[in-house]
């Protein structure tokens, strides 16, 4: 069975940090594309970025709202991805899922998702 | 622009037709894709490509695209497709619509 479990969710302090993982198993991890996707209290999903498989590169790309706080790395070796967070703001507060397009050309796989809650 | 705009809901009766359209400028060279979310759970890919449905994913759900729109449609919906559903443009961005609020009753 194809899954993924993300964890390291929890509560922090505006301009705190925290990282998430995202653990993936029953998939070639080395050749998934994994995504990182958002959803607020109440509103809708926002993408916030992706990782390419080290084969097509392996490189990051962040969603403008979190360039430059958010680092989006991973360790194939574990078939695990992560998501630094940092210079945390309230308006980061949300469920955070890890996700892939896997068998077809969309997301497909999903998380159950971790919370992140940021307040003081 | 990166935008994706779709009604904010739509309520319809057990058993009518459910459209939900999705304008913006990347669908005119991308491929769109639909989600399903309901309440506590994570999202569900129903469509992907524009037209195509995932396995597991029933005959009722269809996509078409039209230049800049796409629309997802629900025939003879149930009660049990009542959700939010979005819209996504598959490029670099990945962005996706502000949702739809789907009422069945």
């Amino acid at each position: 069975e194809v899954q993924l479990v993300e964890s390291g969710g929890g509560l922090v302090k505006p301009g705190g940090s925290l990282r998430l993982s995202c653990e993936a198993s029953g998939l070639i991890f080395t050749k998934a594309w994994m995504n990182w996707v958002r959803q607020a209290p109440g509103k809708g999903l926002e993408w916030i970025g992706r990782i390419k498989s080290k084969s097509d590169g392996g490189t990051a790309d962040l969603a403008t709202p979190v360039k430059g706080r958010f680092t989006i790395s991973r360790d194939d070796s574990k078939a695990t991805m992560y998501l630094q967070m940092n210079s945390l703001k309230t308006e980061d507060t949300a469920v955070y899922y890890c996700t892939t397009p896997y068998f077809w050309s969309g997301l497909d796989i999903w998380g159950q998702g971790t919370v992140v809650t940021v307040s003081s | 622009s990166d935008e994706l705009t779709q009604p904010p809901s739509l309520s319809v009766s057990p058993g009518q037709t459910a459209s939900i359209a999705c304008s913006g400028d990347k669908l005119g060279d991308k491929f769109a894709c639909w989600y399903q979310q309901k309440p506590g759970q994570s999202p569900v890919l129903v469509i992907y490509g524009d037209t195509r449905r995932p396995p597991g994913i029933p005959e009722r759900f269809s996509g078409s695209k039209s230049g800049k729109i796409a629309i997802l449609t629900i025939n003879g919906t149930q009660t049990t497709d009542e959700a939010d559903y979005y819209c996504q443009a598959w490029d670099s961005s990945n962005v996706f619509g502000g949702g739809t609020k789907l009422t069945v009753l």
